[in-house]
């Protein structure tokens, strides 16, 4: 079974570009979440989606960021325009169902630059 | 807000050594403690997890134990192995009376690197 893909693996864009990660989930894992970590700090929440639905987004940081789950499976993280400050790794976890005895599966990530 | 905090790296040991990496955590109630690694190249595994005070999780020789009175979930390892290295996160999830749903708080993380 393919674990949770994420792609690209590496980006580097200039600032005021735009940038948009996917993420493919574990197939029939209905929840998503997308988490960043920024330099040598912890790993933050961004968002939870169920099924197509956004469940909580409150660790989105601001609105340059948009994430999209149409159709329920893979998962697009946009962010536009880009900022220094987005530089970081942002990864992708699934799991079945969405409580504490559910695991989540992460991605190998998404290193992202911006110069 | 909830919140872990975890021993600063990189922690560089040799082979078969003992391992501790502290972890202490801020949350309301019981929440459910996570220790998840990632070794090179590759994404987080959960390595063990704890969802009650007092209970053990343990994996490939790692254990960690809740404790509720010191807010803590350190993780040990009796005997660390080369391939042991990579960088160890803790984690936790909200109490489940509380809501929150099921999103992670992570620590900074701590690198360890085994050498022989």
């Amino acid at each position: 079974e393919a674990g949770v893909t994420q792609f690209p693996s590496h980006s580097v864009i200039e600032k005021g570009q735009t940038v948009t990660l996917r993420c493919d989930p574990i197939s029939g894992h209905d929840n998503l979440y997308w988490y960043r970590r920024v330099m040598g700090k912890e790993i933050k929440f961004l968002l939870h989606f169920v099924k197509e639905s956004k469940q909580d987004e409150s660790g989105m940081p601001n609105n340059r960021f948009l994430a999209e789950r149409t159709g329920g499976t893979y998962s697009t993280l946009k962010v536009q325009p880009a900022e220094l400050e987005d530089s970081g790794v942002y990864f992708c976890a699934s799991s079945l169902g969405g409580t504490i005895t559910d695991t989540q599966y992460f991605g190998p990530g998404t290193r992202l630059t911006v110069l | 807000g909830n919140s872990v905090t975890q021993m600063e790296g990189p922690v560089t040991l040799s082979e078969e050594a003992f391992l501790t990496i502290n972890c202490t955590y801020t949350a309301t109630g019981y929440p459910s403690l996570f220790w998840y690694v990632q070794y090179p190249g590759e994404g987080l595994q959960l390595l063990l997890k704890a969802t009650k005070a007092d209970d053990k999780g343990s994996n490939k020789g790692f254990e960690a134990t809740y404790r509720k009175e010191t807010t803590s979930f350190h993780l040990e390892k009796g005997s660390v192995q080369v391939s042991d290295s990579a960088v160890y996160f803790c984690a936790l999830t909200p109490f489940i009376l509380t809501g929150g749903g099921n999103k992670l708080t992570f620590g900074t993380g701590t690198q360890l690197k085994v050498e022989l």
